[in-house]
């Protein structure tokens, strides 16, 4: 079955750059029918969607991160990548990789999606 | 972005007994050309992700127990649990892939009484 893993530091200090890696088991990021996606999840249980990167390399970000992130991915090794720049303590969070289950008929032009599987998630604290 | 408000926050319901959890969207997710609504419920269990339970509002995932129904068109929707079991216990959150950005419910803690 399709599995993800995300991967990266537990820790990070304010100003930097957070880099995270999503490794996907089960089924290619190049299948054409999903959308790789990072979802966090707040504190306080919060979830707050990041973005996706389809396996054309087109990408979506959510406009409440005001450019800081970046997506990336290998099909050679079956892996997505997150970057995000400019790190305050309101980024500490849970952040979880997600395939976007891409929906056939969608309102957007950009197509749509909901997300199953979750990868187990990983806490990144923003902290000096 | 659409705006995604559950009630209520928390449910305590005796086991066996119905679970009735609701989502209200600030635009319709209903989609015209398809006769669709663009929704979907999540069950996570404590230091677990998200699991997938509905998507188009009540087409339940494979593998999730029919005790599990959705329903509601446009903007107003509801996660239905009949029979609770002690496993039921959790937390929901609601979400609209109609237009990105995606958005989530805050959540509705199901307990038992």
């Amino acid at each position: 079955q399709v599995q993800l893993q995300e991967s990266g530091p537990g820790q990070v200090k304010p100003s930097q750059t957070l880099s995270l890696t999503c490794t996907v088991s089960g089924v290619s990021i190049g299948d054409g029918a999903s959308y790789w996606s990072w979802i966090r999840q707040h504190p306080g249980g919060g979830l707050e969607y990041i973005g996706y990167i389809y396996y054309s390399g087109d990408t979506y970000y959510n406009p409440s991160l005001k450019s800081r992130a970046t997506m990336s991915l290998d099909n050679s090794k079956n892996q997505f990548f997150l970057k995000l720049t400019s790190l305050t303590a309101a980024d500490t969070a849970v952040y979880y990789c997600a395939r976007g289950v891409a929906v056939v008929i969608a309102p957007s032009p950009r197509g749509t999606n909901f997300f199953d599987p979750w990868g187990q998630g990983t806490l990144v604290t923003v902290s000096s | 972005d659409i705006v995604m408000t559950q009630s209520p926050d928390y449910l305590p319901v005796s086991l066996g007994e119905r679970a009735t959890i609701n989502c209200k969207s600030s635009q319709s997710l209903l989609y015209s050309s398809n006769n669709e609504n663009y929704l979907a419920w999540y069950q996570q269990h404590p230091g677990q992700p998200p699991k997938l339970l509905i998507y188009g509002a009540s087409t339940r995932e494979s593998g999730v127990p029919g005790r599990f129904s959705g329903s509601g068109s446009g903007t107003d929707f509801t996660l239905s649990i009949s029979g609770l079991q002690a496993e039921d216990v959790a937390i929901y959150y609601c979400q609209q892939y109609y237009r990105p950005p995606y958005t989530f419910g805050q959540g509705t803690k199901l307990d038992i009484k």
